[in-house]
């Protein structure tokens, strides 16, 4: 699986948008770009994915660069409850295995 | 559907003592997970199962054993426990098989160990 990197910490102000950055310029071909995030002691709960093209849900959305290098998690209108630390995970399709890093820890604030 | 069920939730250990942490999952996957995480640290692998009877080393795998009898439980298991695996354990589940190979995964919410 690909390495990736990330900030260790960001701020967002409520309501706006939160822009987080990752990147994995050693990404192979098959290998997908997923979000996690974890609330506070909680387990990590799954945002988004993603190979090639641009992905949204109703979290979030993920923008890939062309070169698939780098990727950002869009949360849009960023609430408190979105404090938490956001991982980003390549891995290829078939395997099961994922490397979590240290993650960005993302602060809402007031 | 309750996801991905773990126990205990918390437990206090003393050097040497053995337990086994159960992971259950609903969803009918394939895949299972055990995770650890230390304080201010992201998760670390300890093993992993792709399917019913299959288990395999993950990143940290010493100390730990597990076992996959079923295709809905995983088990991990501590033979002598020791002051450095205290962690908060979580298991997860991914499907995969078809087409659906590149699924995420569902984690628990943890099983917090202290060895005292």
């Amino acid at each position: 699986d690909a390495k990736t990197t990330q900030p260790p910490s960001m701020d967002c102000a409520e309501g706006r948008a939160a822009n987080l950055p990752c990147n994995h310029s050693t990404i192979s071909g098959n290998e997908y770009v997923y979000w996690y995030r974890q609330i506070h002691s909680q387990g990590p709960q799954y945002i988004i994915h993603g190979l090639k093209n641009n992905e949204t849900n109703e979290m979030a959305s993920l923008i890939i660069t062309e070169d698939r290098k780098s990727s950002t998690l869009i949360l849009p209108h960023a609430t408190l409850r979105d404090t938490a630390v956001y991982y980003c995970i390549v891995k290829i399709t078939n395997a099961g295995k994922s490397t979590f890093g240290d993650g960005t820890t993302l602060t809402v604030k007031p | 559907n309750a996801g991905v069920t773990q126990t205990p939730k918390f437990r206090v250990l003393k050097t040497g003592q053995s337990m086994t942490l159960l992971c259950a999952q609903d969803m009918n996957h394939e895949y299972m997970y055990w995770y650890r995480q230390d304080p201010g640290m992201g998760l670390r692998l300890i093993h992993y199962s792709v399917g019913e009877g299959t288990t395999a080393k993950g990143e940290v795998p010493d100390g730990y054993n597990v076992s996959r009898l079923k295709k809905q439980n995983f088990l991990l298991g501590l033979e002598s426990a020791a002051p450095s695996q205290t962690s908060v354990y979580f298991c997860a589940s991914s499907e995969t098989g078809g087409g659906r190979l590149n699924q995420p995964q569902h984690f628990g919410d943890g099983t917090r160990l202290s060895i005292l």
